[in-house]
């Protein structure tokens, strides 16, 4: 099946400072790579998200960038907030109907 | 509020136990996911239904098992509960099987 690697699995930055947080997948097949930000205690929300057919997508101050060579797909948030601070999930939707399946999780700190 | 309705949103119970976690889709939903998070895991698929039938089965134990009604709401039952089963569940519902995924707030199930 699917296999995710999310990095960092913790990541403290300073506000106004920016995040990068880095997913690879096995799938060469995959075709839709969503992000989710999970609050303490909270459901998952999705963020944003980006489909094999484009490179990059940009909302504000988060964008993904995607390299389907390398399999690889890269959450980038700048001008962090502290509001920003939660577990931040990479997800990949393969072949295998619609289901997802997440990284491990990047917890990111976002100090005042 | 993601229109994803999870009963019951606490639980807790006693090994060897069973219960049963209930989900309702958003309105016209098709597809839904069940997913387990367990403490400092990240989101482990169990199982995917499309319009009453199973769709996809990831690593869920023979004691869990689930189904979606003919009014798309879907039920998960756990049965022989152990310590281990402790986790929050998450239902997530998707109007066809490739779109976004709607998360619900997850019942939190303790097993003492």
């Amino acid at each position: 099946g699917e296999n995710v690697e999310q990095h960092p699995s913790t990541l403290s930055v300073q506000e106004g400072d920016s995040a990068v947080i880095k997913c690879t997948y096995s799938d060469s097949a995959s075709n839709y790579f969503p992000w989710y930000k999970q609050e303490l205690g909270k459901r998952p929300q999705l963020i944003i998200d980006i489909r094999s057919n484009v490179g990059e997508k940009k909302d504000q101050r988060i964008a993904v960038t995607l390299n389907k060579t390398a399999k690889h797909f890269s959450l980038h948030i700048t001008e962090t907030q502290p509001e920003d601070s939660a577990v931040y999930f990479c997800a990949v939707r393969g072949t295998s109907y619609g289901k997802l399946t997440f990284g491990q999780g990047t917890i990111l700190t976002v100090h005042p | 509020d993601s229109g994803v309705t999870q009963t019951p949103k606490h639980l807790i119970t006693a090994t060897g136990q069973r219960v049963t976690l209930r989900c309702s889709p958003r309105s016209g939903d098709l597809s839904v996911y069940w997913y387990q998070q367990s403490l400092d895991q990240g989101l482990q698929f169990l199982i995917q239904y499309y319009n009453g039938e199973e769709r996809a089965k990831g690593n869920i134990l023979e004691r869990f098992s689930a189904q979606q009604f003919p009014d798309l709401h879907s039920e998960l039952n756990l049965s022989s509960l152990e310590l281990g089963d402790s986790a929050l569940y998450f239902c997530a519902s998707s109007p066809r099987e490739a779109g976004e995924l709607f998360f619900g707030e997850g019942s939190r199930l303790t097993v003492l």
